[in-house]
């Protein structure tokens, strides 16, 4: 398995602003991804993080609103831009454990957006 | 459009029941199907999970059913425990491709003693 660790848990922010979500893994994995929580129980997926080239993004999320940096295979950051109250909500940060196909997730960071 | 699909948004059930949650996806490339848990704003945690070549996992009171021509799988509860109220979250990916996990919209139960 793998660990994921996400930074901050919790943040506020005002409207227009831009805040970032660092994500790190214990171990090197091959695959990250970023989830956005929805309809205060599912996830879905935003993006996947590319080490070392541009994350791909999934309908619905661009990388002018977030953008993502994958730099090496222990680390993401995923940042808000312009941020808006309806993009309150709460972000993971997953990934494939090793060898195994089992898919692990971060504690979440929760964003409000005043 | 959604890929995974839960029909049911809500399921109650009287502790020590069987419980049945459905969910039907659209990808004939996915071949990786789980199940996972997940309480109010937390991580969603893996319960169960199976790969396309076998049509069925028990793993104690929880065994998932997999029907590729059907384009379905379920995840049986037996025993059902005020411990396991929560929301259960469906979710496939091809494993053989870009192996992102694509969720259902979640099932919340209640098991009422």
């Amino acid at each position: 398995s793998v660990l994921l660790y996400q930074k901050p848990n919790r943040d506020i922010c005002q409207s227009g602003t831009s805040l970032k979500i660092q994500c790190v893994a214990d171990s090197q994995v091959v695959s990250m991804f970023w989830y956005q929580q929805f309809q205060e129980q599912s996830l879905m997926l935003m993006a996947t993080a590319n080490e070392g080239s541009e994350a791909t993004y999934e309908s619905g999320f661009t990388k002018d609103k977030f953008p993502i940096s994958r730099p090496n295979l222990t680390f993401s950051t995923l940042t808000v831009n312009n941020a808006r109250p309806g993009d309150s909500s709460i972000y993971f940060c997953s990934s494939m454990g090793g060898s195994s196909y089992e898919q692990y997730f971060g504690p979440g960071t929760r964003l409000t957006v005043l | 459009g959604q890929q995974v699909k839960q029909s049911s948004p809500s399921l109650t059930v009287q502790e020590g029941g069987i419980l049945i949650l459905n969910c039907d996806y659209e990808n004939d490339m996915f071949d990786y199907f789980a199940w996972y848990k997940k309480y109010p704003d937390n991580s969603p945690t893996l319960l169960i999970s199976v790969r396309s070549n076998v049509d069925k996992r028990e793993d104690g009171r929880f065994t998932v059913f997999l029907n590729k021509s059907g384009k379905h799988f379920s995840l049986h509860i037996t025993a059902s425990q005020p411990e396991d109220t929560a929301v259960y979250l469906c979710a496939a990916a091809n494993q053989g491709g870009s192996a992102k996990l694509i969720f259902g919209e979640g099932t919340k139960l209640t098991v009422s003693s």
